[in-house]
């Protein structure tokens, strides 16, 4: 089965607000991380990742945060804007240095209300 | 920087029909890039892993001689969807990781063109 999934199909805020979305993987070895935003009719557009051996990396407006106890990785974006509307995934690398593809979750659909 | 091009963006064919698809990495190099397929409303499902000079390597299931893949530099991976019919029909998308090592220890992270959205009639 899939080694990547998500807790929630969509995820509606308020225009401003804080968000998280929330990923689980089943795979103990993968070393890597990923969060992708895709717009439709687009290709997933890369926006932060992180290694296994780390627990919080924080970007522009977006921080992802990985508990290898409990193999779940999130998302969290600061003062949500219209843009960020899309579907967002996480995906994983398998272990082996990063040379293997990735393994997608299921995705959530964030929808930003004015 | 860091942008993959992906052509034609949208093709309609007939049964039968042969495809190809181009991936370029505009401004980096890349030895290897991947070919995933992304049905409506789902996550992408990887097909093969393209290596610049040498076979590609498909993923369990993705038949080889449908799907070829040819990666003859290291900007430019084709995949071509051979007799296609209409089952073969999807959203097909190329991502590229740059060989140059980051600063910060992580691995390079795989870029993604916009997709070829391949209807067969």
């Amino acid at each position: 089965g899939e080694s990547v999934g998500l807790h929630l199909p969509t995820l509606s805020v308020q225009e401003g607000d804080n968000s998280i979305i929330n990923c689980a993987y089943s795979n103990s070895a993968s070393d890597y991380f990923i969060w992708y935003k895709q717009e439709s009719g687009k290709g997933p557009q890369f926006i932060i990742d992180i290694r296994s051996n780390m627990d919080k990396r924080q970007g522009q407006r977006v921080t992802v945060l990985l508990n290898k106890t409990v193999k779940h990785l999130s998302l969290q974006i600061a003062a949500t804007q219209p843009g960020d509307s899309a579907v967002y995934f996480c995906a994983e690398n398998r272990a082996g240095g990063g040379a293997d593809g990735l393994t997608f979750g299921k995705g959530t659909h964030l929808i930003i209300q004015p | 920087g860091a942008v993959v091009s992906q052509h034609p963006s949208r093709v309609i064919c007939k049964s039968g029909t042969s495809v190809k698809i181009e991936c370029r990495s505009l401004d980096f190099q890349a030895t290897t890039m991947f070919w995933y397929r992304q049905f409506p409303k789902k996550s992408l499902m990887l097909m093969a892993t393209s290596n610049e000079g040498s076979k590609a390597t498909y993923e369990q299931g993705v038949e080889k001689d449908k799907f070829l893949i040819n990666h003859a530099s290291l900007t430019l991976s084709t995949l071509t969807v051979t007799s296609a019919h209409p089952e073969d029909s999807s959203f097909y998308i190329c991502s590229a990781r740059d060989n140059v090592p980051r600063g910060d220890g992580l691995n390079q992270p795989q870029h993604f063109g916009d997709g070829t959205r391949l209807s067969i009639l």
